[in-house]
């Protein structure tokens, strides 16, 4: 069966500082990636898709970046954090042909102080 | 990126009554879902809509796309506390990238 694992749970970090959030999908094959992130009480805002490795395209210009060095793995990161990429980021993944649903890993709170 | 409108943004009701929420694009959409996000949690799949002027059903949750889809909503009848989250339309307008509604927040009284 296919599960997507992210990491860290909770995430601290003062302004300024890099970050790197990982994502991994297990069980599935060349599956479309997604990084959204969700501001407390709001919707999810789509960051980044990817139909494959090292192919991303970004949907708002921003201080994040994403990158896929491998088919079933996808990076969030930023240079350096500014107060307002605190959120939740949420990834998920899709296959063609299975309801294009999206599944969601548990999420990172990210709080920038 | 594209926008997709939702309303209400807050629904508070006494179990047993009925909800709606509604999402509307300015634009024409190849297919929409509806999730499902309880407190603390990540969204969960409930249905996808395709086809123009579908209906479907899921128990107490009856989902429709309208005629020109353009617009879709979630219906649930007889509310339970069961059904307490957010409920999210995520709209696609090419079958690959969803843009998700902001959401309506379902709070059920018993």
């Amino acid at each position: 069966s296919q599960t997507i694992h992210q990491w860290p749970a909770t995430l601290v970090q003062p302004v300024g500082s890099p970050l790197s959030l990982e994502c991994t999908v297990e069980g599935t094959s060349n599956p479309n990636l997604y990084w959204y992130r969700q501001a407390a009480g709001r919707g999810l805002q789509l960051l980044f898709y990817s139909v494959g490795i090292g192919q991303i395209s970004s949907e708002v210009p921003q201080n994040l970046s994403a990158s896929r060095p491998q088919d079933r793995q996808f990076i969030l990161s930023s240079k350096k954090l500014l107060l307002s990429d605190s959120g939740f980021y949420l990834c998920a993944w899709s296959v063609w042909g299975l309801d294009e649903k999206l599944f969601f890993g548990s999420g990172t709170q990210l709080s920038v102080l | 990126g594209q926008q997709v409108m939702q309303i209400p943004q807050y629904q508070h009701v006494q179990e047993g009554e009925d909800f709606t929420t509604y999402c509307n694009s300015s634009t024409t959409l190849s297919n929409i879902q509806w999730y499902k996000q309880r407190p603390g949690g990540h969204p969960v799949f409930l249905i996808q809509l395709v086809k123009s002027g579908e209906v479907k059903k899921q128990k107490r949750l009856t989902f429709q796309f309208g005629e020109a889809k353009k617009n879709s909503s979630l219906h649930i009848t007889a509310t339970q506390t069961t059904d307490v989250g957010t409920y999210f339309c995520a709209a696609s307008y090419n079958f690959n990238k969803f843009y998700f509604g902001s959401g309506t927040k379902l709070n059920v009284k018993p």
